[in-house]
């Protein structure tokens, strides 16, 4: 099967201007998850979809960033503004659902770096 | 709050040797998963093993195997007969079995075979 796809790779931008990520899940996965990792640790979550609705948002600063999945397929994560600290990679994942312990499938990953 | 430490931050060992990373977390469920994560340079996070903890048995997986210790809230990881394609981080990561299904990741461990 296809794996997730993330673009782009990497973004560099300067500070106070928007940026988008996308996400193109594994076919027939219900949840989708958007990471973000700092250098040299672990990745946190931003938010979970189950198919088109947000279920859990609550790290995403919603004061600057945004996401959607429409039609419950591909997703957007966007951040408008960047700030300096912004710079991370952004994950993007996929399961059938975490309630059967069914993995999580990520992607590449976008690096963004702000300057 | 559910919490997963590694308190390796980096491990090195020699082609062909046996190597056991480390993980501790803290929760107070009593149904929940277990992962190990690799991340290898291109920034896929690729899914190494699972353990359910509900299963007495250790989970394995060809040259990686777990000890799953509950009561002890411990999960570590051991790679043997080590190969150079095994250098990356390793993310331990918990969900719980049910209500907010968040994987909660680790620090890492950054591990480097050597030739």
């Amino acid at each position: 099967e296809a794996g997730v796809v993330q673009s782009p790779r990497y973004k560099i931008i300067e500070k106070k201007q928007p940026v988008a990520f996308w996400c193109n899940p594994i076919s027939g996965h219900n949840t989708l998850y958007w990471y973000r990792q700092n250098l040299g640790q672990g990745p946190e979550l931003l938010i979970r979809y189950e198919n088109e609705e947000a279920v859990d948002d609550s790290q995403l600063p919603k004061d600057r960033f945004s996401a959607e999945r429409l039609k419950g397929v591909d997703s957007t994560l966007k951040i408008q503004p960047a700030e300096l600290g912004d710079s991370a990679v952004y994950l993007c994942a996929s399961s059938h659902g975490l309630l059967s312990g069914s993995p999580l499938h990520f992607g590449n990953g976008t690096r963004l770096t702000v300057t | 709050a559910q919490t997963v430490t590694q308190s390796q931050p980096e491990m090195s060992v020699q082609e062909a040797e046996t190597v056991t990373l480390s993980c501790t977390y803290d929760t107070s469920e009593n149904n929940y998963y277990l992962f190990w994560y690799k991340q290898p340079p291109s920034r896929q996070m690729i899914l190494v093993i699972r353990q359910e903890a509900y299963k007495q048995q250790n989970a394995t997986e060809n040259r990686f195997s777990v000890n799953f210790q509950k009561a002890a809230k411990s999960f570590s990881l051991k790679i043997s007969d080590s190969q150079l394609g095994d250098t990356a981080m390793y993310f331990c990561a918990f969900v719980r079995f049910q209500g907010a299904q968040k994987l909660v990741f680790g620090q890492g461990t950054r591990l480097t075979i050597n030739p």
